[in-house]
């Protein structure tokens, strides 16, 4: 089974931090997504990645950059956090194959930020 | 565009009523469709997909069929029971992208 882990299940920061989200596959996936999901939003796309150091924009880009140096690893980076950033963090991966290859969910990150 | 609608929830039923969750989507080309779901604190599954027209996703009991002609794919199950309790997406994806166009969620709630 296709393994995809995040780095925290709960973290808690303070506004203007620098925060970093780490994801995790094992499945030597080639792409990779951040998600946010808020209450009656369902997920929206952050950002993501078809290769290593490649990205690119999703639907709510702004106050978040990425980082992809290696495979299996796509990082989530708070620039400097505020409070509307609060949140439940998603990361998922897909093989590359087509429109036909569901994503695979890490458990989520849920983000506070004070 | 691409869009994914579902029924607004909270859908609340009894254990082993029949339960119906309605998506229907928007999309350029021939889509995927998928139905994915998410139990209380963890991470999003997929439930079931199906890729081409008239297909039928199958897993746990649900099922979903790919009708183009109405552009739907609605989420069916016969008996439910507590443990279905969760937010179920419905989803699409669509060639030359990766990504997934998601609805809204669609909370369930079973009670005994």
């Amino acid at each position: 089974d296709v393994k995809v882990t995040q780095s925290s299940r709960y973290l808690v920061k303070r506004t203007g931090e620098k925060v970093f989200l780490e994801c995790v596959q094992d499945m030597d996936h080639e792409n990779m997504f951040w998600y946010r999901q808020d209450p009656g939003l369902g997920l929206r796309l952050i950002y993501f990645s078809y290769d290593v150091k490649m990205k690119e924009k999703g639907d709510i880009p702004e106050g978040y950059s990425v980082s992809r140096e290696k495979k299996e690893r796509f990082s989530l980076i708070l620039e400097s956090a505020s409070t509307n950033q609060t949140s439940m963090y998603l990361c998922a991966s897909t093989i590359y194959g087509g429109s036909n290859q569901p994503q695979h969910f890490g458990d989520g990150t849920r983000l506070s930020i004070l | 565009g691409n869009s994914v609608t579902q029924m607004e929830g909270p859908v609340t039923l009894s254990e082993e009523a029949f339960l119906t969750i309605n998506c229907t989507y928007t999309a350029t080309g021939y889509p995927s469709l998928f139905w994915y779901v998410q139990y209380p604190g963890e991470g999003l599954q997929l439930l079931l997909k199906a890729t081409k027209a008239d297909d039928k996703g199958s897993n746990k009991g649900f099922e979903a069929t790919y009708r183009k002609e109405t552009t739907s794919f609605h989420l069916e199950k016969g008996s439910v029971q507590v443990s279905d309790s969760a937010v179920y997406f419905c989803a699409l994806s669509v060639d030359s992208n990766y990504q997934l166009i998601w609805g809204a969620g669609t909370k369930l709630i079973i009670k005994p």
